[in-house]
C-alpha cells in the first residue's frame, strides 16, 4: 500500500526565515510526486511534479527536490502570503490516481 | 496551468434530497476525472474515478448507489449525492489529469455541501 508522510504537521516561520517541508513516501513504481498548495476553503493549487530522483524544480520562493525515499519543499525568505497548507501526493502506475499526505500547515508571520 | 471548474461552489440542502455537483475541464479534455472529499483539517480522500464512456470505479468503503457519477463528455463529470444526510456534509473536490501536460493533475475550487 502506498504511504505518504509529511512533516512537520505545522510550521510557524517569521517572514524571511527559510525552512523546508518534508514528504517521505513508500510506493512501488513511482510515476510522479506532486506538490500542491491549498488555501482554506479552496481546491489544491498545482505547484510541481517531480519524476525521478535528483530532479529539482523551482518557482519563485519555492524549490522542490526528490530522492528515492523523500521529497523536500524548500521555502526561501517566505512572506505572509506563503501561508497555506502544502500537500504532497504520489502517483503510481498509469491510472493517474494520487495518494496524499496529511499536509503541512505553514504560517508565516510578518 | 490548466483550469478545472466546479459548480456550485456551495450548496445547502435538506436531509433526504439529492444534490448534483458538476466538474468541468475548461481548456483540456479529460477522459478521467477524480472525486475527493475533505473533512475539516484533514487531507483529501479519493472517493471514485470517473471514466468517460464507462462506469465509475469507487474506492473501498464508498457507496456507489449513494454517490452517483456520470462522465457525460470529455470535459464534464457530475457527482450526485443521493438521499443526502448530515454526515454527507463535506467539501467535495474534483480533479483531472491534463494528458497533454505530462499528466499533471489539476483541481477544481471545491464544493461545500451542507445537509440540514
Amino acid at each position: 500500500e502506498d504511504q505518504v508522510t509529511q512533516s512537520p504537521e505545522a510550521l510557524r516561520l517569521q517572514e524571511g526565515e527559510s525552512s523546508s517541508l518534508n514528504c517521505s513516501y513508500t510506493v512501488s513504481g513511482l510515476r510522479g510526486l506532486f506538490w500542491y498548495r491549498q488555501d482554506p476553503g479552496k481546491g489544491p493549487e498545482f505547484l510541481f511534479t517531480l519524476y525521478s530522483a535528483g530532479e529539482e524544480k523551482e518557482k519563485e520562493r519555492l524549490k522542490a527536490t526528490l530522492t528515492k525515499k523523500e521529497s523536500f519543499l524548500h521555502i526561501t525568505a517566505p512572506k505572509p502570503e506563503d501561508s497555506a497548507t502544502y500537500l504532497c501526493a504520489v502517483q503510481r502506475g498509469s491510472n493517474y490516481k494520487l495518494t496524499f499526505g496529511k499536509g503541512t500547515l505553514l504560517t508565516v508571520n510578518p | 496551468g490548466a483550469v478545472v471548474s466546479q459548480h456550485p461552489s456551495w450548496v445547502i440542502c435538506k436531509s433526504g434530497t439529492s444534490v448534483k455537483i458538476e466538474c468541468r475541464s475548461l481548456d483540456f479534455q479529460a477522459t478521467t476525472m477524480f472525486w475527493y472529499r475533505q473533512f475539516p483539517k484533514q487531507s483529501l480522500m479519493l472517493m471514485a474515478t470517473s471514466n468517460e464512456g464507462s462506469k465509475a470505479t469507487y474506492e473501498q468503503g464508498v457507496e456507489k448507489d449513494k454517490f452517483l457519477i456520470n462522465h457525460a463528455s470529455l470535459t464534464l463529470s457530475t457527482l450526485t449525492v443521493t438521499s443526502a444526510h448530515p454526515e454527507d456534509s463535506s467539501f467535495y473536490i474534483c480533479s483531472a489529469p491534463a494528458l497533454t501536460r505530462g499528466g499533471e493533475q489539476y483541481f477544481g475550487p471545491g464544493t461545500r455541501l451542507t445537509v440540514t
